[in-house]
């Protein structure tokens, strides 16, 4: 089946640096990937779409310049947490999907990012 | 995007069935209904996913109402391991088809 791995799992930075998170998927091409964030205790929140070779789509309320979307291959999309603070400590998950395969989404098992 | 409904949280007691609930009354002829669930500390995992008719796999049975709007996750004995947060998403199957996770349901399983 199609696997997506993550890397890191888990990340500890000072706060003021930045943090690359990859997202890559193993079989499959992922043509599009999709970025969430879940704080303790609550459900995933969209936080943008990218699609291969294109800018990245933000949600409503996200900020494009602190969270940096590259998806520059079929295999690989990478989250930069640019200027990391305490309140961006959350739990990163991406998503992939491969539209010419038909349908699905496979999902990474998350990085933990925690800001100090 | 089409809203669902699920209760917070629900028990059930191991090797007997779980009917998780979810409503989404506003759903468009073309969203399909799927269901993840996710353990602790790691991503969504797929359950199973339907458009009208009920649909059965080795981990679960969704039935889904003739009008579409609700739709039931079956677990048909469930185990500690299935003690997840069950999230129940529609998505339509053309575009960009993102998927918004509601609050889901944490299932309890009780030895």
């Amino acid at each position: 089946g199609a696997v997506v791995s993550q890397h890191p799992s888990r990340v500890i930075c000072k706060s003021g640096t930045s943090v690359k998170i990859e997202c890559r998927s193993l079989d499959f091409q992922a043509t599009t990937m999709f970025w969430y964030r879940q704080f303790p205790k609550q459900s995933l929140m969209l936080m943008a779409t990218s699609n291969e070779g294109s800018k990245a789509t933000y949600e409503q309320g996200v900020e494009k310049d602190k969270f940096l979307i590259n998806h520059a291959s079929l295999t690989l999309s990478t989250l930069t947490v640019t200027s990391a603070h305490p309140e961006d400590s959350s739990f990163y998950i991406c998503s992939a999907t491969d539209r010419g395969r038909g349908y699905g989404y496979t999902f990474g098992s998350g990085t933990r990012l925690t800001v100090v | 995007d089409a809203k669902t409904t699920q209760p917070n949280s629900m028990e059930s007691n191991e090797e007997e069935p779980v009917h998780l609930p979810c409503n989404h009354s506003t759903i468009s002829g073309t969203d399909y209904i799927h269901w993840y669930r996710q353990l602790p500390s790691q991503g969504p995992e797929y359950v199973i996913h339907g458009l009208t008719s009920n649909v059965n796999n080795r981990m679960a049975s969704l039935a889904i109402a003739e009008d579409r709007k609700s739709s039931t996750l079956i677990l048909h004995r469930a185990t500690l391991r299935d003690a997840a947060v069950y999230y129940c998403i529609l998505s339509a199957h053309s575009g960009t088809y993102k998927y918004i996770f509601g609050t889901g349901t944490r299932l309890k399983v009780l030895a």
